[in-house]
């Protein structure tokens, strides 16, 4: 199985600030690679696929990058709606796998 | 709209089994690939089975092989997880997943555009 490992764990910052979070694949996975959005006590939301592309209706204050083996997602200006735990999943060869998630919590 | 709508969860104990349903609305749901994915108390998301949009294809990750079946009836536009032999590490919120890949275009995407609510199994004595 193709191992995804998210770096940090968690973070912290403040409103208006701009994070990065990164996503390693333990082997190539070309750009098959999701992000996740999930709010406690909430089901995910989906929020970029193929590395780069956003779902439709999510603003493009995320971004995506990446391809191979490092990925990133970035959330620029942070609003209090954006505190929340972050997941990536590889597509790429099956089972899909995802990321160990990220919180991003308020500073 | 899109809606993915699991039930099903409800407490059983050890050995046992249960069937969740997700029923589906607001897009051709013959022509998506519809998974299952869960998530345990506190910790993150795990993947469990995918069916193809015609059912002819089903996949499983090794931990659910032989204990969990997928199935689908699209004339009801609804999709099944029997499980069985049910143990305490299967406690969590099963999620029914949507494919964002038409069938048209092969029968998995492999990822996701929209979520179900959850349903929450809990295994225990």
């Amino acid at each position: 199985d193709i191992q995804m490992t998210q770096s940090p764990s968690s973070l912290s910052a403040s409103v208006g600030d701009t994070v990065t979070i990164t996503c390693r694949a333990s082997q190539g996975i070309s750009n098959y690679l999701a992000w996740f959005q999930q709010k406690p006590g909430k089901a995910p939301k989906s929020l970029i696929y193929a590395a780069s592309s956003l779902q439709s209706g999510v603003p493009s204050k995320f971004s995506g990058s990446g391809s191979g083996t490092d990925f990133t997602l970035t959330i620029s200006s942070l609003q209090p709606e954006d505190f929340a735990t972050y997941y990536c999943q590889q597509y790429n060869r099956h089972p899909l796998t995802f990321g160990g998630g990220t919180k991003v919590e308020i500073k | 709209e899109v809606q993915l709508v699991e039930s099903g969860g409800a407490l059983v104990q050890p050995g046992g089994s249960l069937r969740l349903s997700c029923s589906a609305s607001g897009f051709t749901f013959s022509s998506y690939a519809i998974y299952w994915v869960r998530q345990a108390p506190g910790k993150g998301l795990e993947y469990v089975s995918r069916i193809s949009s015609n059912g002819d294809s089903t996949n499983y990750a090794d931990s659910f092989k032989g204990r969990f079946t997928i199935s689908r009836d699209n004339s009801k536009n609804t999709v099944y997880l029997q499980m069985s032999s049910l143990r305490d590490e299967d406690t969590a919120v099963y999620y029914c997943v949507k494919d964002t890949q038409h069938s048209a275009y092969g029968a998995y995407g492999g990822t996701f555009d929209f979520w179900g609510q959850g349903t929450l199994v809990t295994v225990s004595s």
